[in-house]
């Protein structure tokens, strides 16, 4: 159990409004990340975070934000939801940063009507 | 940026037998190459992984093998049981990436079904 927890778990929501998912790790690892996985898309990097206040950009960034002002919780904010931002996102921690190696959450499962 | 291609989608074997799971990249600068499994309603686990100093490894039931030159990897999973049953996922990371996960692509996931 790496200690990771995603809230919520499941969220219903319509196009417009601001949604926050919440990722909790009690390891105190650096490196935190989420993800987004959809059906023939695999799983595609959002944001990544390698400590308090530092953050940069994944490979489907556009229409996410992130904060992380401590290093036990990271938040991924969707500042207007779109139909398109339909999916699972899964939050990761990597405790040893030269390997890669990843610890996933359980999953965030949001829709967006 | 690098392209990691997975083969089959989906791929049914029977109780006992082997599956295996192949996947190619792109960017020859890669040497680190994971494989994650993901059960129903769980985020994604990994079971195995390879440098790039490496061929082969092996992992009790499980085992990676490492072309280079053809820039594929695979995944054999020997004596499949019923709890073999998930998605499977490949992924690739270029040794110049640094710190971190963050460059590490994921190919699109095989789903395995084991038949009783």
């Amino acid at each position: 159990d790496a200690g990771i927890t995603q809230s919520p778990r499941h969220k219903v929501t319509e196009t417009g409004t601001p949604v926050t998912l919440r990722c909790h790790q009690t390891e105190n690892h650096r490196y935190m990340y989420w993800y987004r996985q959809d059906p023939g898309h695999g799983l595609r990097l959002i944001h990544y975070s390698y400590g308090v206040k530092d953050t940069d950009k994944g490979e489907v960034s556009d229409g996410y934000s992130v904060s992380r002002s401590k290093t036990e919780d990271f938040l991924l904010t969707l500042e207007s939801a779109t139909s398109s931002q339909t999916s699972v996102y899964f939050c990761a921690i990597s405790p040893r940063g030269d390997t890669g190696e990843l610890f996933f959450g359980e999953g965030s499962r949001l829709t967006v009507l | 940026g690098e392209n990691v291609e997975q083969h089959p989608s989906t791929l049914s074997v029977q109780e006992g037998d082997s599956a295996v799971i192949k996947c190619t990249y792109s960017d020859s600068a890669s040497n680190y190459f994971p494989w994650y499994k993901q059960e129903l309603g769980k985020g994604p686990q990994l079971i195995i992984d390879i440098r790039s100093n490496v061929g082969e490894k092996k992992d009790q039931r499980i085992a990676v093998t490492l072309n280079k030159t053809a820039k594929h990897f695979s995944l054999h999973i020997t004596e499949t049981q019923p709890e073999d049953s998930a998605v499977y996922f490949c992924a690739a990371r270029p040794f110049y990436s640094g710190g971190g996960a963050d460059g590490l692509t994921f190919g699109k996931g095989t789903h395995l079904i084991i038949q009783p």
